[in-house]
Formats: structure tokens, C-alpha cells, sequence
């Protein structure tokens, strides 16, 4: 089955506590993307990734880190989180951005306390 | 500052009525129109785009139709149905970008 998965679905941590959000997708996409999704905001880049080696920031990276040294994962790294970055994530992934369907995980709520 | 923007934050509409979602936008050099729609828990799906280049797109009970000189896109939902209850977005691409911008959301509810 096609699908993006990401992990974990949930996570409670504290201010300043290193976390990584792990995504993977097994349709050999190219181009992989992290959203955030906030209450009035909509959904906002935060990083997106042409292809391994690749990543360029979208419209709110600060704060946040991404890699992509296999082309199925791309992990979203919070080095030093903060309250303001508590939000409900999303990764995607696509053939190409733009005009191309993503396909979106589940989903990851976090809570920085 | 929101290049993309869906004003009605929610909408409610009785099963078997057409539900219209609106979305306007303030570049002229979007050339690619997306809704994606959101269960709660779930990541967002897609439902249906438009190129630039057309005024609608039908795909059976949905369809979008695309105002260029009034910036503003909606989607059609005929008739509803109590499973299209969700958040419904709109988005937007750049030509020849790797930039997708969406918009705010609007929560369909559709009651019997």
C-alpha cells in the first residue's frame, strides 16, 4: 500500500529537549515537504526536498532542521524546541512539487511544554 | 501575509444540497489550483485541482471552477453528503516552483 507514515503520533516534551520526527514513504517519491498546521494559519512549509542531498527552506524553517540521505526519509529534527512550535506536523511527498499531488502522513501532535 | 485565502472559516449545509467553498488569492502567477480535503487525525487527501489555463474541472459530485480575473476559485460539492463533513483546503502553486501555498481551511459540516 502506498503510503507516507510518520513518527511518533503524538509527543508531550519539554523546552530545550532535542526531538526528531521521523518520516518515510514508499513510493519512490522525489520530493518530500513538512507542514505545520496551526489554528487561522493553515498549513505552512516549514522545509521541502528535491531529492537526496536536497533540501531548501519553505516559508517557517526557523527552529527547525531536516535531512535526506535516503530518498524513502526525511526526518524533521527540533534541536531546542520551544512552545511556539507546538503544532500538529505533517510530512508529504510527491513526484514533483507544484502541479503534483502530494500525499500527506497522518500526522505527528506536539506539545512543548 | 496570506497570498491565499478561504474567509469562511466554517460552513454548514443539509445532506443532499450543494456545499461551495471559496478561496481567492493575490498572485497573479499561481497557475495551479489544488483542494485537499482533511478528516480529523488523518493527513489531508486530494480532492481535485485546475490548471490555470481552464475555467473548471468536474469529477463526479465535485467540481471546481477557476476566476482568473477575480482571483478567486470555489468547489462544488453536489449533492452533499454527510461523509464530505470535513476541512476542506485550498492551495496554490507557483509555475515552475517548488512552492505550494495553502490556504486557512474551511470546515464542511453536513447534517441529515
Amino acid at each position: 500500500e502506498a503510503q507516507v507514515t510518520q513518527n511518533p503520533r503524538y509527543l508531550i516534551t519539554v523546552t530545550g529537549k532535542k526531538l526528531t520526527v521521523t518520516c518515510s514513504q514508499n513510493m519512490n517519491h522525489e520530493y518530500m515537504s513538512w507542514y505545520r498546521q496551526d489554528p487561522g494559519l493553515g498549513l505552512r512549509q516549514i522545509y521541502y526536498s528535491m531529492n537526496v542531498e536536497v533540501t531548501d527552506k519553505g516559508d517557517v524553517p526557523e527552529g527547525y532542521k531536516v535531512s535526506r540521505k535516503e530518498k524513502r526519509n526525511f526526518p524533521l529534527i527540533l534541536e531546542s524546541p520551544s512552545p511556539n512550535q507546538t503544532s500538529l506536523y505533517f510530512c508529504a511527498s510527491s513526484l514533483q512539487l507544484g502541479s503534483s499531488t502530494q500525499y500527506f502522513g497522518p500526522g505527528t501532535r506536539l506539545t512543548v511544554l | 501575509d496570506q497570498q491565499v485565502k478561504q474567509n469562511s472559516p466554517s460552513l454548514s449545509v443539509q445532506e443532499g444540497r450543494i456545499s461551495i467553498l471559496n478561496c481567492d488569492y493575490t498572485n497573479s502567477m499561481f497557475d495551479y489550483f489544488l483542494w485537499y480535503k482533511k478528516y480529523p487525525a488523518e493527513g489531508p487527501t486530494f480532492l481535485i485541482s485546475i490548471s490555470s489555463i481552464k475555467d473548471k474541472n468536474e469529477d463526479g459530485r465535485f467540481t471546481v471552477f477557476l476566476n482568473k480575473s477575480a482571483k478567486h476559485l470555489s468547489l462544488h460539492i453536489v449533492p452533499s453528503q454527510p461523509g464530505d463533513s470535513a476541512v476542506y483546503f485550498c492551495a496554490a502553486s507557483l509555475y515552475n516552483t517548488d512552492k505550494l501555498i495553502f490556504g486557512t481551511g474551511t470546515r464542511l459540516q453536513v447534517f441529515p
